[in-house]
């Protein structure tokens, strides 16, 4: 699976949006890129996925660039509950022979400020 | 609620007991994974259920590890001789897979927190 990279930590204030980025410039067409987020003391919970377009959600909208090479995570109204660990992974889809497991990064601790 | 299930929550235990962990997975769902997490990094993988066939495993799984899906639904993580590397949270995590479904999340449960004494 292609490697992920992302900042290692982003601030966000309280009811803005929040953009994270993430770079997977050798992602390949077979690939699905995965958004989760892990709360302190909690199990990854699954946020969006996307193979080329945009897709969006009732938790966030995913944008992936026309060449696939990099992503953004949209939280469009920030609350103080979205502050988390966001993890962007790159997988092939589980079908076939591909058993799809999650190889997970360091990924972006959000903080959301009052 | 219809997520996944983790049974106990907490666990803690003297170095050289077994230990035994529990995983409800959606209902519907046929995959199985474990994973395992230290402290400040990412879940790791483990190991992975087709239905009741285990299809892969991690070198991080070593001898002492043992899982088992019977039944193709719940699964159970053992590790015996237990050791003080092994305290960890660990992970299991169901999602559906077919052709007619590619691209399907995984969904994690909360998690065995073990603490090796």
């Amino acid at each position: 699976d292609a490697k992920t990279t992302q900042p290692t930590s982003m601030d966000c204030a309280e009811g803005r949006a929040a953009n994270l980025p993430c770079n997977h410039s050798t992602i390949s067409g077979n690939e699905y890129v995965y958004w989760y987020r892990q709360i302190h003391s909690q199990g990854p919970q699954y946020i969006i996925h996307g193979l080329k377009n945009n897709e969006t959600n009732e938790m966030a909208s995913l944008i992936i660039t026309e060449d696939r090479k990099s992503s953004t995570l949209i939280l469009p109204h920030a609350t103080l509950r979205d502050t988390a660990v966001y993890y962007c992974i790159v997988r092939v889809s589980a079908g076939g022979t591909s058993y799809g497991k999650l190889t997970f990064g360091q990924g972006t601790i959000l903080t959301v400020h009052p | 609620d219809t997520g996944v299930s983790q049974d106990p929550r907490h666990k803690i235990t003297k170095r050289g007991q077994n230990v035994t962990f529990r995983c409800d997975p959606i209902s519907e769902h046929n995959r199985l994974y474990w994973y395992r997490q230290t402290l400040g990094q990412g879940p790791e993988f483990l190991t992975y259920f087709q239905n009741e066939a285990q299809l892969e495993k991690s070198r991080l799984l070593s001898d002492r590890f043992s899982a088992e899906r019977p039944k193709g639904s719940f699964s159970t993580l053992e590790i015996q001789r237990t050791e003080q590397g092994d305290s960890a949270m660990y992970l299991c995590a169901s999602s559906l897979s077919g052709t007619n479904s590619p691209g399907q999340p995984q969904h994690f449960g909360d998690g065995t927190r073990l603490s090796i004494l």
